[in-house]
């Protein structure tokens, strides 16, 4: 099975413009999380959509979006970039359901580096 | 909020030493999970665990629910488990989900 990808890998943008990343799951996975990596705050958890709704967002501006496709891919974007909004994201798929209290093992993709000059 | 903290945040250890992380947090969770990632990037799940205890090869992880603590333990450490590893915490409820991250633990072993 394909493991989670993510495009692009890299990219490079200036302040002020906006962009837009992609995240495909391991098939059969529904639920697909996004995440933002700084060195300064660590790992955080930006949202996570499940059957293209948004279930759940961090505490992070309305800058920052999202949104689900019928086939669980998933984008994310930015708007308005910021130089603080350089980082790694990260998305996770995983076989949470929709009523599920359980927990389910996360599958990570590669990560794109954003970096905004 | 949950409060997840880590430690130690830097470790060097010999190859073949027996090597403990330990991770904090600070209200109920649904399950916990130990991540390790490697230069580059990229995050891989060790375990996920709500109870009790797990091994998988060199790798041990346990998890005290009343008193909120989690270990990760490597036996036998070898210069590949280099990478920083990383405990997650999740909180499940009423149809949402969140993961909140400790800061990681550094993790260098030397041959």
């Amino acid at each position: 099975k394909a493991g989670v990808t993510q495009t692009p890998r890299y990219l490079i943008k200036t302040r002020g413009q906006q962009v837009t990343l992609s995240c495909s799951p391991i098939s059969g996975h529904r639920s697909v999380s996004w995440y933002q990596q700084t060195p300064g705050q660590g790992l955080q958890f930006l949202f996570e959509y499940f059957s293209e709704t948004q279930r759940n967002k961090g505490n992070f501006p309305g800058r920052f979006s999202g949104r689900q496709f019928s086939n669980s891919r998933s984008e994310m974007n930015v708007s308005t970039l910021e130089l603080g909004d350089s980082a790694l994201y990260l998305c996770a798929s995983s076989l949470r359901t929709r009523y599920s209290g359980i927990d389910y093992e996360q599958y990570f993709g590669p990560g794109t580096r954003l970096t905004v000059t | 909020k949950n409060e997840v903290e880590q430690s130690p945040q830097n470790l060097t250890a010999q190859e073949g030493e027996f090597i403990t992380i330990n991770c904090s947090y600070s209200v109920g969770i649904s399950a916990l999970h130990w991540l390790q990632q490697h230069p580059g990037g990229g995050i891989v799940s060790l375990f996920m665990l709500s109870s009790g205890k797990k091994k998988h090869g060199r790798l041990i992880a346990t998890i005290n629910i009343q008193e909120k603590h989690s270990s990760l333990h490597i036996t036998a450490s070898h210069p590949r488990d280099s990478a920083v590893y990383i405990c997650a915490v999740a909180y499940s409820g009423a149809g949402s989900y969140q993961l909140t991250f400790g800061k990681g633990t550094k993790l260098s072993v030397i041959p």
